[in-house]
């Protein structure tokens, strides 16, 4: 596809399971990052990719989240043992170079029960 | 740290209504800002972006003027259309170290017929 594509769209669990959250990043685009999407909180950074590397993933909010990316193109966040303030929408966003615009995807909406 | 802050919503207006939607920032040096605009149910799509003091980003009747000296970035349109309502971010990116976003909270326009 042409964009940025984030599945699964939704995602319920219960707390304490594992949960992975897939990004298809634009095809070509070197630069992959993720964010969270809380209520009352906004858009949080949590990681970036540039290439399989990240250089920063200072957002990270704790090593429940972990996050990688391999052949320079999909990237999968897990959250282990998954709380309810994980619940949010988590975006992805690519971009060609790190200094170029970011595409968003749609977002995986998690709710942990 | 960088930081970003908006007017709290929801905005509610008229169709054909004047819209300004306030952003302010905190950040050293030049950074670029950007408003990224929130559709129900979609991701987060460039609106306009300016990249240094003075720019003046436009798109869709949408524009906003980087004005260093009020570290300010507001949001304006003459005119507003049902189809606008949507959540509106502002976000900065610094001009050095990488290249993450930082968004303000956002701010939720409703336009009424």
């Amino acid at each position: 596809g042409a964009g940025v594509s984030q599945s699964p769209s939704n995602k319920v669990t219960e707390k304490g399971k594992d949960v992975e959250l897939r990004c298809d990043p634009i095809s070509g685009h070197t630069a992959l990052y993720w964010y969270r999407q809380s209520l009352g909180q906004g858009l949080e950074f949590l990681i970036y990719f540039q290439g399989n590397s990240a250089p920063d993933k200072s957002g990270l909010p704790s090593d429940r989240f972990s996050a990688e990316r391999t052949g320079g193109s999909v990237s999968t966040l897990t959250i282990q043992r998954t709380q309810q303030e994980d619940s949010a929408v988590y975006l992805c966003a690519s971009s060609l170079n790190p200094r170029d615009i970011q595409y968003f995807g749609a977002g995986t909406r998690l709710s942990v029960l | 740290g960088n930081s970003v802050t908006q007017m709290e919503g929801p905005v509610t207006l008229s169709e054909e209504a004047f819209l300004t939607i306030n952003c302010t920032y905190t950040a050293t040096g030049y950074p670029s800002l950007f408003w990224y605009v929130q559709y129900p149910g979609e991701g987060l799509q460039l609106l306009l972006k300016a990249t240094k003091a003075d720019d003046k980003g436009s798109n869709k009747g949408f524009e906003a003027t980087y004005r260093k000296e009020t570290t300010s970035f507001h949001l304006e349109k003459g005119s507003v259309q049902v189809s606008d309502s949507a959540v509106y971010f502002c976000a900065l990116r610094a001009d050095s170290g990488y290249s993450t976003l930082t968004f303000g909270k956002g701010t939720m326009l409703l336009v009424s017929p």
